[in-house]
Order: structure tokens, then C-alpha cells, then sequence
């Protein structure tokens, strides 16, 4: 069975600070790793990783694979209030399905 | 393109009722998903879909829930007879394999 364990579950900084959130997984027959952003609706697509070692940034944003270690992670840095969701890691296979982690509640306060 | 729409948004309906909830996924997109997401056991997948035929079924909980998807741009999950613990957000997602992987805005059901 395809197992995905996200930490922490939860985690409240101050503006500006830096948050990694981490996920570790076991998949058969993986291809890629996908991480979501979800507010109050339906997740949002943030990164699709394929390759071990290849940092993929979006802004402030930025993600590696370890598929050695079967382990990924999300930075984000200079935390923005806007950053507060649910951060959720989903790696596929090759049947194309994602299995979810629980998710990372994520609160930057002010 | 208007994205994954799903119907109802939100659904109260009593215990022992029947419930559907609709799909239709991006157009051209080969793969649909049917995902539950409760606050104790997360997102979940229930059943998904390859060119309209079900490729697995083993998240559905149990006999209670079905799921059709008669062509390309329509889906529907049937829980019938409802019960409380299935209150949950329903999501369909629709995607090209791994790429575009595309979320509807769900739909919240609450069973009373």
C-alpha cells in the first residue's frame, strides 16, 4: 500500500520567517512527486518533480526531490500571511494516481 | 477553459437518502478522479477513470458508493443510502496522466 507522511502536521511562524516542510513516501513504480497549496477551496497545483536533486523554485517557493531517500521537501522563505493554507504533498505512480499525505497546516502571522 | 465543475457545491441531506454528486471534468483530459477529503483521514481517492472506464475502484468505501462515467465530459459518485460519516468535501480532478492534474471546487456534503 502506497504510503505518504508529511511533517510537521502543523506549524505557525512569524512574517518573515523561513519554513521547510517535509515529506517522506513510499510508492510503487513512482514518477513524480507533486506538491498543492490548498486555502479554503480546492488545492492548487505548486510543483511537479521528476528528478532527484534538481531544485524547482517558484518565487519564493522552491522544492527537491530525493528519490534515494524516498524524501521531499518545500521552502518557503520571507513567510507572507498569504502563505497560511494547507501544504500537501502527492507522489504518483505509473498508473497516474497521486496519493495524498495529511498535510502541512501552515500559519504566518502577522 | 472553465476548469473541473462540479455540482452540487454543497448538499445537506438526511440519513438514509440518496445523494449524487456530478463531474465534468477539463475537456480532453483522458483521466478522472473521485477524491474524499475529511479532516481525520485527509484526501483520499475513491474510484478513478481512463477514457471513461473505471481502472480502480478500492478506495470506495463500501457498496453504498458507485461511480459512472457514461462518456468524456460527465462523471457522477452515488451514495445511496447516505449515512453521517459520509460528511465530507467531495473533489473531482481531471488530468492528462500526471501533467495538468486539475481540481473542481468540490462538493460539500453533509449528512444529517
Amino acid at each position: 500500500e502506497d504510503k505518504v507522511v508529511q511533517s510537521p502536521l502543523s506549524l505557525v511562524v512569524h512574517e518573515g520567517d523561513t519554513v521547510t516542510l517535509n515529506c517522506s513516501y513510499e510508492v510503487t513504480n513512482f514518477r513524480s512527486l507533486l506538491w498543492y497549496k490548498q486555502e479554503k477551496k480546492a488545492p492548487t497545483f505548486l510543483f511537479m518533480l521528476t528528478s532527484s536533486g534538481i531544485e524547482k523554485k517558484s518565487g519564493r517557493l522552491s522544492s527537491i526531490l530525493d528519490k534515494k531517500e524516498l524524501f521531499s521537501f518545500l521552502k518557503i522563505t520571507a513567510t507572507q500571511t498569504g502563505d497560511s493554507a494547507i501544504y500537501l504533498c502527492a507522489p504518483g505512480g505509473s498508473n497516474y494516481k497521486l496519493t495524498f499525505g495529511k498535510g502541512t497546516l501552515l500559519t504566518v502571522n502577522p | 477553459d472553465a476548469g473541473v465543475i462540479q455540482s452540487p457545491r454543497h448538499e445537506v441531506t438526511e440519513m438514509g437518502q440518496e445523494v449524487t454528486l456530478r463531474c465534468k471534468p477539463i475537456s480532453g483530459h483522458d483521466y478522472l478522479f473521485w477524491y474524499r477529503q475529511t479532516m481525520m483521514r485527509g484526501l483520499e481517492l475513491l474510484i478513478y477513470f481512463n477514457n471513461n472506464v473505471p481502472i480502480d475502484d478500492s478506495g470506495m468505501p463500501e457498496d453504498r458508493f458507485s461511480a459512472k462515467m457514461p462518456n468524456a465530459s460527465f462523471s457522477t459518485l452515488k451514495i445511496q443510502p447516505s449515512e453521517p460519516r459520509d460528511s465530507a468535501v467531495y473533489f473531482c480532478a481531471s488530468s492528462t496522466g500526471l501533467h495538468g492534474y486539475t481540481f473542481g471546487s468540490g462538493t460539500r456534503l453533509t449528512v444529517v
